[in-house]
């Protein structure tokens, strides 16, 4: 059975720093790419941010790029997203979600994580 | 970046009676390789999202055949047959042909 376990959500100041984990299970990691999918309060669902299996490349959102950065362990089946320079903005509940094949497009998503929940708040 | 429209926004049924529900995007989803990377989701209240159709209208492993894909190109259709409580949501298409991959806005499924 597939799992995927978002963890690393909180509270932060404007400016500051989170990082997230997504620890994947019961499929071979390594040969699917990640992403993450974020939803603010009450919003639909906005495509963040892309990792093939490798982890050789990676992929952002105009909204997020240069202050996110996503990665991977597939020693640990892990993906991560380390978000920088928070703004009220990236308040949201974020997804990690797993594509079936090693592509970025072309797969959309078959399982999602429960979500993680980031506030930026003063 | 492609827009995906859906209408629509919130949809009233009664349950046995049918549900449709459009999206459309601004530019074709159908790629070289001739398949088209159209996909849905359904959100219940309080859960992430889960696959329901992909690639237009194949099913995802253990989803009800009241679910239903169709449509080509730029304009597509998700068609519940028979609508049942457990239905009930917010229903999002995406394209998956492009980056940045982008959703519809959503449409909400309430049981009258």
């Amino acid at each position: 059975e597939v799992q995927l376990l978002e963890s690393g959500g909180g509270l932060v100041q404007p400016g500051g720093a989170l990082r997230l984990s997504c620890a994947a299970s019961g499929f071979t990691f390594s040969t699917n790419a990640m992403s993450w999918v974020r939803q603010a309060p009450g919003k639909g669902l906005e495509w963040v941010a892309a990792i093939t299996g490798t982890g050789g490349s990676t992929y952002y959102a105009a909204s997020v790029r240069g202050r996110f950065t996503i990665s991977r362990d597939n020693s640990k089946n892990t993906v991560f997203l380390q978000m920088n320079s928070l703004r009220a903005e990236d308040t949201a509940i974020y997804f990690c979600a797993k594509a079936p094949l090693n592509t970025v497009t072309t797969g959309g998503f078959d399982f999602w994580g429960q979500g993680t929940l980031v506030t930026v708040s003063s | 970046d492609i827009v995906m429209t859906q209408t629509p926004l919130s949809l009233s049924v009664t349950p046995g009676q049918p549900a449709s529900i459009s999206c459309r995007s601004s530019q074709s989803l159908l790629h070289s390789d001739g398949k088209t990377y159209l996909y849905w989701y359904l959100q219940r209240p309080g859960q992430s999202p889960h696959l329901l159709i992909s690639e237009v209208s194949s099913r995802f492993s253990g989803v009800s055949d009241r679910f239903s894909g169709s449509g080509s190109g730029t304009d597509f259709t998700l068609t519940v047959s028979r609508v049942e409580a457990e239905d009930v949501g917010v229903y999002y298409c995406m394209q998956g042909i492009h980056l940045p991959l982008t959703f519809g806005g959503g449409t909400k499924v309430e049981i009258k």
